[in-house]
């Protein structure tokens, strides 16, 4: 597609739930990473995946956060048992190349209720 | 380890005042430095990135910023500020050579004011 595509827009889950969170990258972009918005502050880096190698997961917070991406497509963010720390906006971007240009997409954002 | 600092979280300028967003990067290695900004309830969007060209780079919406590896800065600078600018702005680094991801500062919102 034309841009990086998050869905769905909008989560409220209540605490205790898994939700899961989807990107679909630009079409061709090999590196994809998601990230996290807490109110008020920074990203933080949560996992970076390119192409078929191993992801880099130094960011995820906890055992429960997970992710997952099939080749060079789309990639499902996971997050079990949810917390009320967890509200925050999920940012998934793209790169046709690691150290590139990245391309955001709009967030998700999970409110942990 | 690779940081960047961004210094002031709130910056107000008048509208046609000069803008001028403060970035500072620690590394010994000069970087792959970025500037995003961020509208209200919209994802991030390239400004403008130094990637070991020129030196003065510039971006879209009349906005540069200038690598000066002497001070460790990468300001982002518009002559003339416009409403629309209010937004928050992100200044990103890259450690060339490594792997890849960007870390971010804590991020500077500008106020425009009429």
């Amino acid at each position: 597609g034309a841009g990086v595509s998050q869905s769905p827009s909008n989560k409220v889950t209540e605490k205790g739930k898994d939700v899961e969170l989807r990107c679909d990258p630009i079409s061709g972009h090999t590196a994809l990473y998601w990230y996290r918005q807490r109110l008020g502050q920074g990203l933080e880096f949560l996992i970076y995946f390119q192409g078929n190698s191993a992801p880099d997961k130094s960011g995820l917070p906890s055992d429960r956060f997970s992710a997952e991406r099939t080749g060079e497509s789309v990639s499902t963010l996971t997050i079990q048992r949810t917390q009320q720390e967890d509200s925050a906006v999920y940012l998934c971007a793209s790169s046709l190349r690691s150290g590139y240009g990245y391309t955001f997409g709009s967030g998700t954002r999970l409110t942990v209720v | 380890a690779q940081s960047v600092t961004q210094l002031g979280s709130h910056v107000s300028v008048s509208e046609g005042a000069l803008v001028l967003l403060r970035c500072n990067y620690s590394s010994s290695v000069p970087p792959y430095l970025f500037w995003y900004v961020q509208y209200p309830n919209q994802g991030l969007q390239l400004l403008l990135k130094y990637t070991s060209a020129a030196t003065l780079v510039k971006g879209i919406n009349g906005f540069e910023a200038e690598f000066k590896k002497s001070e460790t800065s990468f300001h982002l600078t518009k002559p003339s500020a416009h409403m629309s600018d209010a937004a928050e702005y992100f200044c990103a680094v890259i450690l060339s050579g490594s792997a890849r991801q960007l870390t971010f500062g804590s991020g500077t919102q500008l106020t425009v004011l009429p």
